[in-house]
């Protein structure tokens, strides 16, 4: 089944300690990217890749880094979390530019405490 | 910078009838437009792409219009279904940077 894959699903830390969110999918796509989703707020991007070791800063990229090591996986690294960046935080991919929509993970709701 | 407006917060119609939702967007010439849907707490889903060249794409119960001249895309769900209730995503893209409209809440009685 082609889908994209999140882990973990449900996820509490603590301020500071570093943690990383994982995205993997299996559509040979090249475009990867992560978007946190806040009530009123939508959904922003954080960061997007159009392919392999090529990424590229979205709309609220501070406090967040990304790697794309190979095509299909896209992890999300937060290095020293805060309370401000609990959300609930989505991965997609596509084929290409306008080609197709996105498909998304079923979602990491993170709380920083 | 660009913005995006989906219409009112919440659109309630009677099953069976038609539901149009309305997105406008300024500062922005977008090469196409899509709509997702998307369920509480859940990843948005697919459903059309129309590009600016297009006046009108179709999809079984679904129809969207793209009028770049007025900066406006309309999504209407034909014959609603409950099974429909759900929030509307506009995301109108040039490239690789999206930007997501609020969207618009769809609860379709029975």
């Amino acid at each position: 089944e082609a889908q994209v894959t999140q882990n973990p699903r449900y996820l509490i830390t603590v301020t500071g300690k570093k943690l990383t969110v994982t995205c993997s999918q299996n559509m040979n796509h090249e475009y990867m990217s992560w978007y946190r989703q806040d009530p009123g707020l939508g959904l922003r991007q954080i960061y997007y890749s159009m392919n392999v070791e090529v990424t590229d800063k979205g709309d609220v990229p501070e406090g967040y880094k990304v790697s794309r090591k190979e095509k299909r996986n896209f992890p999300l690294i937060l290095e020293s979390p805060s309370p401000n960046q609990t959300s609930l935080y989505f991965c997609a991919s596509r084929e290409g530019q306008g080609i197709g929509g996105y498909t998304f993970g079923s979602g990491t709701r993170l709380t920083v405490v | 910078s660009q913005k995006i407006e989906q219409n009112s917060e919440a659109l309630n119609i009677q099953e069976g009838k038609t539901a149009t939702l309305t997105c406008n967007y300024t500062n922005y010439s977008p090469a196409y437009l899509q709509w997702y849907r998307q369920d509480p707490g859940r990843g948005p889903v697919f459903l059309l792409l129309i590009r600016e060249n297009e006046k009108e794409k179709r999809k079984e119960r679904l129809k969207v219009t793209f009028d770049t001249t007025l900066k406006q895309s309309l999504f209407h769900i034909t014959a609603s279904q409950p099974a429909d209730s759900a929030t509307y995503l506009c995301v109108p893209s040039n490239d690789y940077k999206l930007s997501f409209g609020a969207g618009t809440t769809v609860t379709v009685r029975a």
